[in-house]
């Protein structure tokens, strides 16, 4: 089993609309989650960090469920540049690792 | 924020030459340093993690005679990618944490992109 598991979509939904990504982690002693997103050839950027329960940042919303070991991710009102791939990733304290799930695609259509 | 310099950018070389792709935090110091690859349409994959003054520690499948880390100094890793060949094409990104850094949060470079013909 994969350490980060990512449905690698594509989700195609029209702008305005609300998407979720979930994403299931097997490292339970894993210590905090992250969100990043990456366009096409560039490198990642954090979009959001999930230490406890959960996060939020305007459009976008982060979930923690360490009982069933997923992170999900929230986004309302979908805008055309919010177009990317989102990765989650877990930080495992003990392994000083970043661990980065396959990614989900995202596309938004006017 | 913290900045992560990546170069070169882009790379192209002929097969069997080696390519050296330079890390450096700008702002900050870097005491662990992480070399990532990502192939096409796939998500990244940790391939080593570098501490400032010791040897590098590799994933398993990765080889360390093949992919050759440096961490010289606070500021600075190298990857370099010996003997190369076409399937080492990828994109390579680094990142890097600041000391006491606990909370798993990495700064990332602009990533290397190397094609091998």
């Amino acid at each position: 089993r994969k350490e980060v598991e990512q449905d690698p979509g594509p989700f195609n939904v029209p702008e305005g609309a609300t998407v979720a990504f979930n994403c299931t982690y097997s490292n339970s002693a894993s210590q905090s989650f992250f969100w990043y997103r990456q366009d096409c050839r560039k490198e990642p950027k954090l979009l959001m960090s999930v230490y406890s329960s959960g996060n939020e940042d305007g459009r976008f919303t982060a979930q923690l469920n360490r009982a069933s070991q997923y992170i999900s991710l929230l986004i309302r009102d979908s805008k055309l540049s919010d177009s990317a791939t989102y990765l989650c990733a877990e930080y495992g304290g003990a392994t000083n690792k970043l661990i980065f799930g396959t990614g989900t695609l995202l596309a938004v259509q006017p | 924020g913290a900045v992560v310099s990546q170069h070169p950018s882009r790379v192209i070389c002929k097969s069997g030459t080696s390519v050296k792709i330079e890390c450096r935090s700008l702002d900050f110091q870097a005491t662990t340093m992480f070399w990532y690859r990502q192939f096409p349409k796939q998500s990244l994959m940790l391939m080593a993690t570098s501490n400032e003054g010791s040897k590098a520690t590799y994933e398993q499948g990765v080889e360390k005679d093949k992919f050759l880390i440096n961490h010289a100094s606070l500021t600075l890793s190298t990857l370099t990618v010996t003997s190369a060949h076409p399937e080492d094409s990828s994109f390579y990104i680094c990142s890097a944490s600041g000391a006491g850094e606990t909370t798993g949060e990495l700064f990332f470079g602009e990533g290397s992109r190397l094609t091998v013909l």
